[in-house]
């Protein structure tokens, strides 16, 4: 069975600095995908970034990174630059194999709040 | 729009009356995904379509839940005789197939639904 934890129920940052939002996951598969959603207030999950676990490189994507440590099996989003509109709730997620139908695990979310 | 819609946005009914949550998927998305997310929890997986075929149903909550999808786009959840437990946000996601870790499920806005 797959899991994903997330440690951090709440996060404060102020604007314009950068914050690390932790995630931890086991699994006995060599091969997964993991996934960073937002969701802000107005209810919709917004696809932010994938890494693989094959993945040599970090995954960026503007101002979000990946750091992945697969020895530690954690998968930390960072933000840069934080700005207003990135108040929400983030979920991390984990897929794995290659064939047939997998789960998309879900951890619990970490409420993030920018302050001017 | 290219991203997967729901509706309604809102529902309110009373105890006992049948819904119908619709969703309309990413066109050329073989694979549809209904979760639930009740207020402040997680995601809670529901049921997976590849097709118009969902071979499984285990994480529906109770035969009063079932769903549909026809002609491989549109998916209907009807929930019978709601109770106030149902009252969650129900989320629509779609992607482009089922399997594989770096499959990306795209999510729609959700549909508030609340049981009086």
């Amino acid at each position: 069975a797959q899991k994903i934890t997330q440690t951090q129920p709440g996060m404060f940052v102020q604007e314009k600095e950068a914050v690390t939002l932790d995630c931890t996951y086991d699994t006995s598969d060599q091969s997964y995908g993991l996934f960073w959603y937002k969701q802000p207030s107005s209810g919709e999950m917004i696809f932010l970034i994938y890494q693989g676990s094959y993945d040599e490189q970090n995954a960026t994507e503007g101002r979000y990174s990946l750091n992945f440590q697969k020895a530690r099996k954690s998968a930390n989003l960072v933000i840069s630059a934080s700005q207003l509109g990135d108040s929400a709730m983030y979920f991390c997620a984990m897929r794995v194999g290659d064939s047939g139908y997998s789960t998309l695990t879900f951890g619990k979310g970490t409420m993030l709040l920018v302050s001017p | 729009g290219a991203g997967v819609s729901q509706s309604p946005s809102n529902k309110v009914t009373e105890k006992g009356k049948d819904v119908e949550l619709r969703c309309d998927p990413i066109s050329g998305h073989t694979a549809l995904y209904w979760y639930r997310q009740s207020l402040g929890q997680g995601l809670e997986f529901l049921i997976y379509f590849q097709g118009n075929s969902a071979p499984d149903k285990s994480g529906l909550p109770s035969d009063r839940f079932s769903a549909e999808r026809t002609g491989g786009s549109v998916s209907t959840l009807t929930i019978q005789r709601t109770q106030q437990e149902d009252s969650a946000v129900y989320l629509c996601a779609s992607s482009f197939r089922t399997s594989g870790r770096s499959d990306t499920q795209y999510f729609g806005p959700g549909t508030r639904l609340t049981v009086l």
